[in-house]
């Protein structure tokens, strides 16, 4: 089954606004990590949490990680129309099973 | 170099046909995975090598062959697929286990831009 899930599918915000994802997850987790997807294109990794960690930053991203309720959020801080894709989690509970998240559709309005 | 390299970027073949994914990484990296995406979908593991062997069989049909020639590069073998096999195929790379810094955890994987395959 998957392990990590997300809310909102679909996300359609003006640009400047911030945009929230959230993920969450079943079982225990080594490290969460967030992507970013282009329409057809790779995934671009954007940052990644350890369990051990609760908040990361990385230029307009924010990432939280709350292992008590198995949960993670990505905000994007001053959209862009370039962030427009689509965002992934994927959670790694050891080796390297790493297993996406159902995604969420941002899509930025200039 | 960042970068992982696949080819072709489009591939269209028959259910009798034979064709190859190639996949290239010059990082260094000794763990080397393929993802199967369907559209609107998020990726599936389908396999992983470490140090060159198979370390991760999702349970994938026989009609996909892996192959790991080398540190650098990763295969798959394609043959008498079906058209329910017609996906994105993500190829990606990253340091195995126990050699990021002394994490036993994986490290950031790095994806190539993928193959787009469509099976008649």
């Amino acid at each position: 089954s998957q392990q990590g899930e997300e809310d909102p599918q679909a996300l359609s915000i003006q640009e400047g606004e911030n945009a929230t994802m959230n993920c969450s997850y079943k079982t225990s987790i080594n490290n969460l990590q967030w992507y970013r997807q282009n329409s057809g294109r790779g995934l671009v990794h954007l940052i990644l949490i350890r369990s051990n960690e609760r908040e990361k930053h990385s230029g307009r991203l924010r990432v939280t990680l709350d292992t008590s309720k198995k949960s993670s959020s990505l905000l994007i801080t001053a959209s862009r129309a370039a962030d427009t894709a689509s965002y992934f989690c994927a959670t790694e509970n050891g080796g390297f099973k790493t297993i996406f998240g159902a995604g969420t559709r941002l899509f930025v309005k200039a | 170099d960042t970068e992982v390299t696949q080819t072709p970027k489009h591939l269209v073949m028959g259910m009798t046909n034979k064709k190859s994914l190639k996949c290239e990484q010059h990082m260094g990296h000794r763990a080397m995975y393929w993802y199967k995406q369907k559209a609107k979908k998020p990726p599936e593991l389908m396999f992983v090598y470490s140090y060159e062997k198979l370390s991760i069989n999702e349970s994938v049909p026989s009609r996909f062959s892996p192959e790991c020639p080398n540190s650098s590069l990763l295969n798959l073998h394609l043959h008498a697929l079906q058209p329910e096999d017609s996906a994105l195929y993500l190829c990606a790379s990253s340091t195995p286990p126990g050699t990021s810094g002394g994490s036993l955890f994986t490290d950031t994987q790095y994806f190539g831009p993928g193959t787009r395959l469509t099976v008649l």
